[in-house]
Parts: structure tokens; C-alpha cells; sequence
């Protein structure tokens, strides 16, 4: 089973920051998805990079995917309350089975 | 508007009890996965189907069975639930591999 670790693990910050989330992996992925879960709901996908170095940005999120496929970033400019979530990373890489990270817990405080 | 939705958003069972869980998708997909989610360990694949009738294993199938006679319909069974199977349990569903996977609301299960 190929490994997606996510850090850091909860992140409690005021609104207007910066942050960043990390994806990393030994293992080579042929794509790489976010997805952000809010309380009480299922996880939405959010982006999906499938080139070595690509950058996509979406609004105020900002997506990496790593050169050689093996990690990737996504950093939040000037958070706000509504950017409150669990984000989670996910490869796949040639079967059926994605693969999780663990999940970021993200807390934006007015 | 594209829908995976499953039977209940919480259910509480006692131990030894035949559990249920059901998820229906209206998206004509392929893939349908069943996911357990627990606080500090992500998500974990239980089992997953690629097509009709057939199933494949997951990081953590012990305990749980799987059934889909339909394509719109992939049903968690728990033989004897125990209470180390209290968690949260979503499913969801893609078109295929690498494809983006939508996610049911989830079912709290709580077993007793």
C-alpha cells in the first residue's frame, strides 16, 4: 500500500494567515487530489494535479504538485472562517485504490 | 445535480446485531468504495467495486462484507457488529480510476 503523509496534523490559526499543507510520498503518483470535508459531511474534491510541477490556483488556494509526482502543497492565502475543514491529499497511482493521507485539520478564527 | 446518498446519517446498534449500511449513486458510475473514518487515522478503504457483482478488498476488510447486485447500489454489511466498529462509515462513488470520487454525506454508526 503506497503511504500519503499529511502535515502538519491541526493547524489553528486567526484569519487573514497564511498557510501551508504538505503531501508527501516515496512512492510516484500518476495523480494527486485535495478534497476539503466540513463538519458533518463527505469530503469535496477540490483540485486534481496530474503533471510533475503543475500549479493550479483557486481563488485563494494555491496547488503544487511536486516534480517528480511524489509530493505535493497547497497553501491558503489570507484564510478566513469559511476555509475551517479537515483537507485531505489522495494519490492514485495505477490501480483501482486511492490512497488517503491522514488529513490536516484546519481552524480559522475570526 | 450529482448525488451519492446513503440510508442514514446515524444509526445506533448493539453488539451481535446484522448491520446495513446502504449507498445509492445517481452518476451512472463504475467504482463504488466504502470508507471508514476515524479521528488521527484518515480515511481506510474497507472494500471497493469496479463493476456489477464484483468486489475487491481493502486495507480493512475484517468484520464487514459487501454486496452489489445494481450498479447504483453498493451495501456494507456487518455481520456481528462490535464496538470497534463504532466509527464514521462513508461511501462514494467514481467514474473510474484517477477520476475525482464523490462522497456520500456519511452514517455515524454507534454500536453498543
Amino acid at each position: 500500500t503506497q503511504l500519503l503523509e499529511q502535515s502538519p496534523q491541526f493547524l489553528s490559526i486567526q484569519e487573514g494567515e497564511n498557510l501551508t499543507v504538505y503531501c508527501n510520498s516515496s512512492s510516484v503518483f500518476s495523480s494527486l487530489q485535495w478534497y476539503r470535508q466540513e463538519p458533518g459531511e463527505g469530503p469535496v474534491l477540490l483540485v486534481t494535479v496530474v503533471t510533475g510541477g503543475e500549479v493550479k490556483k483557486l481563488k485563494r488556494l494555491t496547488f503544487q504538485f511536486g516534480d517528480a509526482r511524489k509530493d505535493s502543497s497547497l497553501h491558503i492565502t489570507a484564510a478566513q472562517p469559511g476555509d475551517t475543514g479537515l483537507y485531505l491529499c489522495a494519490g492514485e497511482g495505477g490501480s483501482y485504490i486511492p490512497t488517503f493521507g491522514r488529513g490536516t485539520s484546519l481552524i480559522v478564527h475570526p | 445535480d450529482v448525488k451519492v446518498t446513503q440510508s442514514s446519517r446515524y444509526l445506533v446498534k448493539r453488539t451481535g446485531e446484522k448491520v446495513f449500511l446502504e449507498c445509492v449513486q445517481d452518476m451512472d458510475h463504475e467504482n463504488m468504495f466504502w470508507y471508514r473514518q476515524d479521528p488521527g487515522l484518515g480515511l481506510r478503504l474497507i472494500y471497493f467495486s469496479y463493476d456489477v457483482k464484483m468486489k475487491e478488498k481493502g486495507d480493512i476488510p475484517e468484520g464487514y462484507s459487501v454486496s452489489r447486485e445494481k450498479k447504483e447500489r453498493f451495501s456494507l454489511i456487518l455481520e456481528s457488529a462490535s464496538t470497534n466498529q463504532t466509527s464514521m462509515y462513508l461511501c462514494a462513488s467514481s467514474l473510474g480510476v484517477g477520476w475525482e470520487q464523490f462522497f456520500g454525506p456519511g452514517t455515524r454508526l454507534t454500536v453498543l
